[in-house]
């Protein structure tokens, strides 16, 4: 069954690492999406991409980074330069924008802690 | 910039029927949607309005008002597992942000037996 598939589930990180989450779909969408959801909030998109070798700063980038260098994979590095990580993070593809709106297919997230 | 605003919570019993609405101000407009989520899991998608009207999916049905930018879901004959939050989204204004979804804060409903 295609879909999108996130890992870890869980991730606990000391202060000063980076950490990297994974992001990978067979779904053959053109478009990724990394998002931040904190408690009672909506979703703050951080990076997204287009296209392969891609990616343009969403509203919340400070702290991240991303690659794109294959259309399935779309990798989200949390550095320590994000002052306060934690939160559950969702990365979600897209059909390449048309007309009409197909829809968003998000992962299941990940849930990252600093400890 | 763009800013949707909808309830933070809403409380119904089972079998009942809810509306939740979201009032929207965007650049541009290019359709409203609606996303469910169950605590700790992923968003899913449920509908999607591009015009005014009224769009039936079974128990759940969206409406949209683009002279009022404002939208609503409805959801009939609720069921237990309805309990979830509910997300409003536009789309960003056409141009080089490539029309991303822009979420509002989300609407936690409870149903209750």
């Amino acid at each position: 069954d295609g879909g999108i598939t996130q890992s870890p589930k869980y991730l606990f990180r000391k202060e000063g690492q980076n950490v990297t989450l994974s992001c990978e779909q067979n779904l053959n969408h053109d478009a990724m999406y990394w998002y931040r959801q904190d408690p009672g909030q909506g979703l703050r998109l951080i990076y997204y991409s287009q296209i392969v070798n891609d990616f343009q700063k969403g509203d919340i980038a400070e702290g991240y980074s991303v690659s794109r260098e294959k259309k399935e994979s779309f990798p989200l590095t949390v550095t320590s330069a994000q002052k306060n990580p934690t939160a559950f993070y969702l990365c979600a593809s897209s059909i390449r924008r048309t007309q009409f709106d197909y829809g968003y297919t998000f992962g299941s997230g990940t849930r990252l802690t600093v400890v | 910039g763009q800013s949707l605003e909808q309830p933070s919570e809403v409380t119904a019993v089972e079998g009942a029927i809810v509306q939740i609405n979201c009032t929207y101000q965007t650049s541009g407009f290019y359709g409203l949607s609606w996303y469910q989520q169950h605590d700790g899991g992923a968003p899913t998608f449920l509908s999607y309005n591009a015009l005014d009207g009224l769009e039936e999916t079974g128990r759940f049905s969206s409406f949209l008002s683009r002279s009022d930018s404002y939208g609503y879901l409805l959801l009939q004959e609720l069921q237990m597992k309805d309990s979830a939050s509910y997300f409003c989204a536009v789309r960003d204004q056409e141009g080089g942000s490539q029309g991303n979804l822009i979420f509002g804060k989300g609407t936690k409903l409870s149903v209750k037996p």
